[in-house]
C-alpha cells in the first residue's frame, strides 16, 4: 500500500532563505507526483505536477525535483517570502491505470518579514 | 471560468441528520473525488468515480455514501452513521484522457456536527 510521507511537519524561517521541502513514497510505480499549496480554510492550489517520465518541473521561484527509484521529491523554494506562508502538501498517483491520489500530511510553512 | 464548486461552505449539523454536500465542476473532467481533511491527518479518500454512474470506495467510506449522475456532478451525503463527521471535505476531479492527470481542487466544504 503506498503511502507518503512529509517532513518536516512545520518549518519557520526568514525571508529571503531558499528551503526545501521533502516528501517521500513508498511505492515507485507512480504516475506522476504533484505538489500543492493549502491556505488556511482554503482548498488546493496545484503548484507543480511531474510525471513520472520527468525529472524536475519549475514555474518562476519554485522547482520540484522527483526520484523514484529512491521514491523522493523535493519543493525548492528560491528567495522565500511572507506570502509563501501556507501548508505544502505533496500526492502521488499511481500506478498507471488507476486514478487514486494519495497525500502526504503536509509542512506548514511560515516565512518570518 | 472553468472550476470546482463546492457548497455550502459551511454547514452546522445536529447529531442523527444527514447532509448532501455539493460539488459540480465545469472543467469537462471525467473523475471526481470526495477527501476529507482532518488537522495533522492530511487528505484521505473517501470515494471516487471515474465515469458517469460509476463510483469506487476510497479508504474511509463507511457512513457516507455518494452518487455520479451527471458528469458535472458528484455529490457527498454524510449519514447519520458516520461516527466522527465533523471536518473539512474537499471534492477534486480530473481528466482521464491526458498524460498530465493533474488534479484541481474546490474551496471545501466545513462541516460541524452540533
Amino acid at each position: 500500500k503506498q503511502e507518503v510521507t512529509q517532513i518536516p511537519a512545520a518549518l519557520s524561517v526568514p525571508e529571503g532563505e531558499n528551503l526545501v521541502l521533502n516528501c517521500s513514497f513508498t511505492d515507485s510505480a507512480i504516475y506522476n507526483l504533484q505538489w500543492f499549496r493549502q491556505d488556511p480554510g482554503k482548498g488546493l492550489t496545484s503548484l507543480l505536477l511531474i510525471q513520472s517520465s520527468q525529472r524536475e518541473q519549475t514555474s518562476g521561484r519554485l522547482n520540484a525535483s522527483l526520484d523514484k527509484s529512491s521514491g523522493r521529491s523535493t519543493l525548492y523554494i528560491a528567495a522565500s517570502q511572507p506570502g509563501d506562508s501556507a501548508t505544502y502538501l505533496c500526492a502521488v498517483r499511481g500506478p498507471v491505470g488507476t486514478y487514486k491520489y494519495i497525500f502526504g500530511t503536509g509542512t506548514r510553512l511560515k516565512v518570518l518579514a | 471560468d472553468g472550476g470546482i464548486t463546492q457548497s455550502p461552505k459551511y454547514l452546522f449539523r445536529k447529531e442523527g441528520q444527514n447532509v448532501t454536500l455539493s460539488c459540480e465542476q465545469n472543467l469537462n473532467h471525467d473523475a471526481m473525488y470526495w477527501y476529507r481533511q482532518d488537522p495533522g491527518q492530511g487528505l484521505r479518500l473517501i470515494y471516487y468515480s471515474q465515469i458517469v454512474n460509476d463510483f469506487q470506495k476510497g479508504d474511509i467510506a463507511e457512513g457516507y455514501s455518494v452518487s455520479r449522475e451527471k458528469k458535472e456532478s458528484f455529490p457527498l451525503t454524510v449519514t447519520s452513521a458516520q461516527k466522527n463527521p465533523t471536518a473539512f471535505y474537499l471534492c477534486a476531479s480530473t481528466r482521464r484522457d491526458t498524460n498530465t492527470g493533474e488534479l484541481f481542487f474546490g474551496e471545501g466544504s466545513r462541516l460541524t456536527v452540533l
